[in-house]
């Protein structure tokens, strides 16, 4: 059973168009994330969602809309897709829980934009 | 929100040799939680150990230590008997609310 699950794994396009990215968690966290990972693996925080309510928008272009039809699910849409946002989208979900935080990252989904 | 600097671009140790990898964070929150990921070649992001700020005894998990001085808001991360399978990106992290990860540092071992 996998954790995070992210789909696709990799997406190539083209400049201008629009894609989506799903994500869905199986472990009943509260909270889901959306990170983009550049070239020089730098993690940047894009969106932080709290039962289906976003909680951090960090400073993400509008193109970027992230959307959460339920606390399992937290989808990422790019509208007018840029050279620039060519990098590692990952998914993670996280919980604090009796005293303990935990935190699960998805496999990531690499894309291209040509 | 927190921020974490990791000041080590790269580091290289020799098989078997024993390494550390430095963090330091600021945050202005007394609760939060402090983590090393390990990012391979395969791009999966894994935990590798994690330490709850409120715990003054450093946690261990097989070969991996930390060193956590939270006056300096220091986080190191010791690596023991290092393996061909621990070279990877190594990230530090620290949650309270949202988790924020430093710039990583990659480890080369060499056999």
């Amino acid at each position: 059973d996998t954790a995070v699950s992210q789909t696709p794994k990799y997406l190539v396009t083209q400049m201008g168009n629009d894609k989506s990215i799903k994500c869905e968690q199986n472990l009943g966290h509260d909270t889901m994330y959306w990170y983009k990972q550049d070239s020089k693996k730098f993690l940047k925080i894009m969106f932080s969602y709290n039962n289906k309510e976003l909680i951090i928008n960090e400073t993400v272009p509008n193109r970027f809309s992230p959307k959460s039809p339920d606390k399992a699910h937290l989808n990422l849409h790019i509208n007018s897709l840029e050279l620039g946002d060519s990098a590692v989208y990952f998914c993670a979900s996280s919980e604090w829980r009796g005293g303990r935080t935990e935190a699960f990252f998805g496999q990531g989904t690499r894309l291209t934009v040509v | 929100a927190q921020t974490v600097t990791q000041s080590q671009p790269e580091m290289s140790v020799q098989e078997a040799e024993t390494v550390t990898l430095s963090c330091t964070y600021d945050t202005s929150e007394s609760d939060y939680y402090l983590f090393w990921y390990k990012q391979p070649p395969s791009r999966q992001m894994i935990l590798v150990i994690r330490q709850e700020a409120y715990k003054q005894q450093n946690a261990t998990e097989n070969r991996f230590s930390v060193n956590f001085q939270k006056a300096a808001k220091s986080f190191s991360l010791k690596i023991s008997d290092s393996q061909l399978g621990d070279a990877a990106m190594y990230f530090c992290a620290c949650y309270n609310n949202d988790m924020r990860f430093g710039a990583g540092t990659r480890l080369t071992v060499k056999p």
